[in-house]
């Protein structure tokens, strides 16, 4: 079974500030995702990678599949990056579902 | 945002009666999964299904039936709820391994 570990777990930060969460995983992996969920409740699929580094707007994720470890980072941070993202893994091509993290509770204060 | 919707969004039940959640997409996905989702335990997988009448079990299966009578319906089945079981409840599609879209949930609470 694949270990999840996502750090830190509540982040606090300012306006604008560069934000960085990370993930690291016990077993190797066809994929990494990272999702964003917001207060409401809703789940949004951010990014599927599975090497390398992908943008989106201020959102950038990377893999580092020999060190079993991601990151993603939010550049000029702004309130309504406020969610819990989590991350996520999926093992021989991901058609039995994913093993997901515990979150990490981002709160970006004006 | 993709086509899909959970039934009920809200459900109070008591201890021992039967319950079933339907998931419904529109996209022609074939993978299906059902999520729970509890404080200090995140999100972990119920069941899944690769296609019509094909489903497995996930990480959290004991006390939990599904059912995949036809592409767009998926049915998560609690037989006799439990308090254990209070949850709020995803379904998620896939159309091949890629990018899993979610539903909006549904909140269970067993009294």
């Amino acid at each position: 079974k694949n270990e999840v570990e996502q750090s830190p777990q509540n982040l606090t930060a300012q306006e604008g500030e560069f934000i960085t969460i990370n993930c690291s995983y016990s077993v190797g992996i066809s994929a990494l995702h990272w999702l964003q969920q917001h207060p409401g409740g809703g789940i949004v699929s951010l990014f599927m990678l599975s090497s390398g580094k992908k943008k989106h707007g201020r959102l950038i994720a990377t893999i580092n599949i020999q060190e079993k470890h991601s990151s993603l980072h939010i550049t000029a941070s702004h309130p309504r990056d406020s969610a819990v993202y989590i991350c996520a893994v999926e093992e021989g091509g991901g058609a039995d579902g994913l093993t997901f993290g515990k979150g990490t509770h981002l709160i970006i204060q004006p | 945002d993709a086509g899909i919707t959970q039934s009920p969004r809200h459900k109070v039940t008591e201890t021992g009666t039967p319950v079933t959640l339907r998931c419904h997409q529109t996209e022609n996905h074939r993978y299906m999964y059902w999520y729970r989702q509890d404080p200090g335990h995140g999100l972990r997988l119920i069941h899944y299904s690769y296609g019509v009448k094909d489903t497995d079990k996930g990480e959290v299966s004991d006390g939990y039936s599904v059912s995949r009578s036809k592409t767009e319906d998926f049915l998560l089945t609690l037989e006799s709820a439990t308090s254990s079981q209070t949850s709020v409840y995803f379904c998620a599609i896939s159309h091949t391994q890629e990018t899993q879209y979610f539903g909006p949930g549904t909140r269970l609470l067993v009294l």
